[in-house]
């Protein structure tokens, strides 16, 4: 299994607060990446990273920016949580991205319950 | 643009019974198709995948060949089992794009 964790693993906040969701991995994997888990959407890409400092938006990016100023670490930050943002949240790591090949596969941490009150 | 299309769920099945899901993908370039596997309360783990046409993955039981002229990466098992109780995800990644695209999921119940 790869060595990816995230933390916490579960939290409950009130609207309005600052949220930070950290994804580490032992990987050294160059690509790392936020998703969240909805009922009828399936996965949807939040941010990711392709380097140290490196990021990039996904399809649902606002609302949300991620830092990573080491390549084991990935953080997700919820500025000022909403209701809307009560998610499962899962951060995944892959050797390459956009080779069409096999490092291009993504490998995920265990996900983060997040429920916005 | 790159779209992973998947048979809607949920799917319930007698144990030993045959399974297929389906999944048809739209890519610009020549893509890598990959199934995920996600057991309740876990992250999505890799079940198989194929990086070009023709090719079969295979894991644990389960297959599913990329076909280029169908579009399509149907998932198949000959007989389920009630470890197999999951949701399963078909996935995407193209060699002109920059994310990784998922279907919507399909969840299976197998009972005994």
């Amino acid at each position: 299994d790869a060595g990816i964790t995230q933390s916490p693993r579960h939290k409950v906040t009130e609207t309005g607060t600052p949220v930070t969701l950290r994804c580490h991995q032992t990987e050294n994997h160059r690509y790392m990446y936020w998703y969240r888990q909805d009922p009828g959407h399936g996965l949807r890409l939040i941010h990711y990273s392709y380097g140290v400092k490196d990021t990039d938006k996904g399809e649902v990016s606002d609302g949300y920016s991620v830092s990573r100023s080491k390549t084991e670490d990935f953080l997700l930050t919820l500025e000022s949580a909403t209701s809307s943002q009560t998610s499962v949240y899962f951060c995944a790591i892959s050797e390459a991205h956009g080779t069409g090949g096999s490092t291009d596969t993504q490998y995920f941490g265990p996900g983060t319950r997040l429920t916005v009150l | 643009g790159d779209s992973v299309t998947q048979m809607e769920g949920p799917v319930t099945l007698s144990e030993e019974a045959c399974l297929t899901i389906n999944c048809t993908y739209t890519a610009t370039g020549y893509p890598s198709l990959f199934w995920y596997v996600q057991y309740p309360g876990e992250g999505l783990q890799l079940l198989l995948k194929a990086t070009k046409a023709d090719d079969k993955g295979s894991n644990k039981g389960f297959e599913a060949t990329y076909r280029k002229e169908t579009t399509s990466f149907h998932l198949e098992k000959g007989s389920v089992q009630v470890s197999d109780s999951a949701v399963y995800f078909c996935a995407l990644t193209s060699n002109t794009g920059n994310q990784f695209y998922f279907g919507t999921g399909t969840s299976l119940t197998v009972i005994p």
